[in-house]
């Protein structure tokens, strides 16, 4: 059973530009979670999604980040209009179906931007 | 507003020896506590859950203790390894329905020979 994938493991935009990250969880799991980890700094939760809901999106920006969990296919972290301060490692995590809290989440590699 | 705060900050110490990471928190309402090892460049791997009611867990060298009146954890590491080099991270989850989770900045370990 494969673990959480992201790819890609690391990405460089220009300001300005898109950066797309994609998270497959494991096998089995219907839920995902975005973090984001600025250098020296703590993971800070972005947003929980649900099979094509999104259920909490409480620590994403409300502008220019975007996240969906399609039917078919990976999560998709999105973030227009790239901005140095977007510099970070981003992780996702999978849990099984349930009572989100109460599961083990389970991280990926993270994907690490770099904006230039 | 809930926090998690971690002691000490880094932490070196030699091969073979034991040391303890300490978590303070004011999460509430509190459903459970968990203990992660990152690597560095790598995502967090879990080590120990604990709810409410559990005061200690252990996973083979790794012991974690939650006093939940006082609302501190800690993780004692035993008989260090170079591989324990690592950031620990303590995290506490809300008791609701959806999460998130609240991430202690970690303590970053060094072991060294």
């Amino acid at each position: 059973n494969a673990g959480v994938m992201q790819n890609p493991r690391h990405l460089v935009r220009r300001r300005g530009q898109e950066a797309r990250l994609r998270c497959s969880p494991m096998k089995g799991h219907s839920h995902v979670y975005w973090y984001r980890q600025l250098p020296e700094e703590g993971l800070k939760f972005m947003v929980y999604l649900q099979k094509e809901n999104i259920i909490d999106e409480s620590g994403m920006p409300k502008e220019r980040f975007s996240a969906e969990f399609p039917k078919e296919g990976p999560s998709i972290l999105r973030i227009q209009q790239v901005v140095r301060g977007d510099s970070a490692a981003y992780f996702c995590a999978s849990s099984p179906p349930g009572l989100a809290g109460s599961y083990e989440q389970y991280f990926g590699p993270g994907t690490r931007l770099t904006v230039t | 507003k809930n926090q998690v705060e971690q002691s000490p900050q880094s932490l070196i110490i030699l091969e073979g020896k034991n040391c303890t990471l300490q978590c303070n928190y004011t999460v509430s309402p509190f459903s459970n506590l968990r203990w992660y090892k990152q690597d560095t460049g790598r995502g967090p791997v879990s080590l120990t859950i604990m709810t409410f009611s559990e005061n200690t867990k252990s996973n083979g060298r790794y012991t974690a203790t939650l006093d939940a009146d006082t609302k501190q954890s800690s993780l004692h590491i035993t008989a260090s390894q170079l591989s324990d080099s690592a950031s620990y991270i303590c995290v506490v989850t809300l008791n609701s329905g959806n999460t998130p989770l609240v991430f202690g900045k970690g303590t970053r370990l060094s072991v060294i020979a």
